[in-house]
């Protein structure tokens, strides 16, 4: 069975810094991209930031460019986001997902981890 | 503002037949981008619908169904159940913006 588990969520100043990570299992982890996806309280999806197979393209919304970093470690079958500069509207459930090939774009996403809840607030 | 345009909210009753639309541009579902649909249940992660405009996953009932056209996409939910109700999201890859994008999300109420 395919499993995506997110951890490293919390309550985080605003300018502060956090690292989420996501394990995998029940899949090749390094056959296929991997990305974040956001959601606001009450609001929609947004998609943050992708990562293809072997590291060699990533991508990011306009929103955390420059702020947030996405990694991967196939060897420990595991996804990592750093946020730096965390801001207020930065709070959101962070979901681990899987993309449908090794490349980052033209993906759908399946499937989703439960989600790791990150609060930036003073 | 999301850059797929969904209606906030649609409703039916059990039995009936809802179709949910989403709304893109030249640069995303008009460029040839295949359009996804994931349904969100209260309280849970986001689930896979369709996929590939058209295509279910298994698993997922045949009431389910998806289409493309230009620049919108449909789907559509035959033969409601009141299990049906929750969030659903298209989504898609938009060349401009070099990431995938989001429709804002409907709300399907069983009445």
């Amino acid at each position: 069975e395919v499993q995506l588990v997110e951890s490293g969520g919390g309550l985080v100043q605003p300018g502060r810094s956090l690292r989420l990570s996501c394990a995998a299992s029940g899949f090749n982890f390094d056959d296929y991209a991997m990305h974040w996806v956001r959601q606001a309280p009450g609001k929609g999806l947004e998609w943050v930031s992708g990562i293809s197979w072997n590291s060699g393209t990533t991508g990011y919304a306009d929103s955390v460019k420059g702020r947030f970093t996405i990694s991967r470690d196939n060897a420990k079958n595991s996804l990592y986001m750093q946020m730096n500069i965390l801001r207020p509207e930065d709070t959101a459930m962070y979901y681990c997902a899987k993309g449908s090939t090794y490349q980052l774009t033209h993906t759908w996403f399946d499937p989703w981890g439960q989600g790791t809840l990150v609060t930036v607030s003073s | 503002q999301s850059v797929l345009t969904q209606p906030p909210s649609v409703s039916g009753a059990p039995g009936q037949r809802v179709t949910i639309s989403c709304t893109g541009s030249s640069s995303n579902i008009g460029a040839g981008s295949d359009l996804h649909w994931y349904q969100q249940l209260p309280g849970t992660a986001p689930k896979l619908l369709i996929y590939g405009n058209s295509n279910r996953p298994s698993g997922v009932p045949d009431r389910f169904s998806g289409s493309k056209s230009g620049t919108s996409a449909s789907l559509a939910i035959t033969g409601l159940q009141a299990e049906d109700e929750a969030d659903y999201y298209c989504q898609s890859y938009d060349s401009s913006l070099s990431g995938m994008v989001f429709g804002g999300g409907t709300k399907l109420t069983v009445l």
